[in-house]
């Protein structure tokens, strides 16, 4: 079966760090373009981050620029979003999904919530 | 960056009837427009992608159509387990954008 899992979501405070994970099964992770997505409390999806196949072309809205940074280990069929400088305008659900002319296959999500 | 907007924000039915979604780009995508369904508590679900491909496991009663900046996701006969939030997102340039959403609720 084709899935996602995501994890390392919690209770953060502003300023604060956080490292989400994304494990992939079922599918040849190393083949792929994958995702990051937001989706705050009650709001609509924000596209967050994109890294190519072979991690060669990584991308960013700008207005994440600088706080948050994609990565992936194919090794490990894992990706990866570590998020700095947190704020409470950061708290949404966070999915990762696999990229194949859309958004084909999305995690379950999981939620980073930034309050002091 | 591209604006995607829909119309409208929500669209009242009833089982059976006929669905029409809008979403407009604020410049062209050419087909690079993908449509997602989500109901509550849940990832949101591709349908359309390329404009107007199924995806793998969508039903006959969901189709998709337009290019260039004007899209239109057609729902032919509404079935209960169709009332959601829809979106819409395009694929054509950096950064990805979503439109707001349209919920499609039971009249």
């Amino acid at each position: 079966e084709v899935q996602l899992v995501e994890s390392g979501g919690g209770l953060v405070k502003p300023g604060g760090s956080l490292r989400l994970s994304c494990a992939a099964s079922g599918f040849t992770f190393s083949s792929y373009s994958m995702n990051w997505v937001r989706q705050a409390p009650g709001k609509g999806l924000e596209w967050v981050s994109s890294i190519s196949s072979g991690s060669s072309y990584i991308y960013y809205p700008d207005s994440m620029k600088g706080r948050f940074t994609i990565s992936r280990d194919n090794a490990k069929n894992s990706l990866y979003l570590q998020m700095n400088s947190l704020r409470a305008e950061d708290t949404a659900v966070y999915y990762c999904a696999r990229d194949w002319s859309a958004f084909d296959i999305w995690g379950q999500g999981t939620m980073v919530t930034v309050s002091s | 960056e591209i604006v995607l907007t829909q119309s409208p924000a929500t669209l009242s039915l009833s089982p059976g009837e006929r669905a029409t979604l809008s979403c407009r780009a604020s410049q062209s995508v050419s087909s690079y427009l993908a449509w997602y369904q989500q109901k509550p508590g849940q990832a949101p679900r591709l349908l359309i992608n390329d404009a107007s491909n199924r995806a793998t496991g969508i039903p006959a009663r969901f189709s998709g159509s337009g290019s260039g900046t004007d899209f239109t996701l057609t729902i032919s006969s509404l079935e209960p387990e169709d009332f959601a939030v829809y979106y819409c997102q395009q694929r054509s340039t950096w950064p990805r954008t979503f439109g707001q959403g349209t919920k499609l609720e039971i009249k």
